[in-house]
């Protein structure tokens, strides 16, 4: 039973423009998400995380959004780079102490220069 | 400077023999962690351990047995290998801070392939 939800396998982008990846989520417990990125051949490295009590977090060209009532969450990058072609993947965990990460499958997103 | 390594990056063996993979943090980090990414692509949590401690031993199979000999090391010995345990192994490590909400920084993965 899959927790976490990256129904989008791929995307693709032109550089400069907005890329957008989605999450949604099924267990309420979770309240606090995080998103990893991928390249291949190395392992997942944090990008950027958000707790339930926000519904929005920015960092340069990413921001996260969380919708708690949908339980959906988005990453955006404004403006889109070629360099961040990788696999980015939605993660969620529950109460204090808890070091315990459910992700999802990831998302293959490709910048087209 | 490596922050988490994992030895050996792949690892190609014989069904029912025995290997070990080996991983370090040199962040200072209390937590280390144990991910299994299967073919279906999913990143799943093996195993955690604080401070030497267990803390996390999800529903893994107890052929897989970790050690952590100190905070630094977490080292995975799997038994009897099985064709089902191909996929990439990931280490990771975090800090336990107040709230649990560390991020874990992640090694580079062992690619781990049973013939």
């Amino acid at each position: 039973d899959q927790q976490v939800k990256q129904n989008s396998p791929s995307l693709s982008v032109q550089e400069g423009r907005i890329s957008i990846l989605n999450c949604d989520y099924t267990n309420s417990m979770f309240d606090y998400f995080l998103w990893y990125k991928k390249y291949p051949a190395e392992g997942p490295t944090f990008l950027i995380s958000i707790s339930s009590i926000k519904d929005k977090n920015e960092d340069g060209r990413f921001t996260v959004f969380l919708n708690k009532s949908a339980k959906h969450l988005s990453l955006h990058i404004v403006p889109s780079q070629p360099g961040d072609s990788a696999v980015y993947f939605c993660a969620a965990c529950s109460g204090a102490g808890s070091y315990q990460l459910t992700f999802g499958k990831g998302t293959k997103l490709s910048v087209i220069p | 400077d490596t922050a988490v390594s994992q030895t050996p990056k792949y690892l190609v063996t014989q069904m029912g023999n025995d290997k070990s993979i080996k991983c370090e943090q040199n962040l200072g980090h209390d937590t280390m962690y144990w991910y299994k990414q299967d073919s279906k692509k999913f990143l799943k949590i093996m195993f955690s351990y604080n401070n030497k401690e267990l803390i996390i031993n999800e529903t893994v199979p107890n052929r897989f047995s970790p050690k952590s000999p100190d905070k630094a090391h977490l080292n995975l010995h799997i038994n009897s290998l099985e064709l089902g345990d191909s996929a990439v192994y990931f280490c990771a490590s975090s800090y336990q801070l107040a709230g649990g909400r560390g991020e874990q920084f992640f090694g580079p993965g062992t690619r781990l392939t049973v013939l």
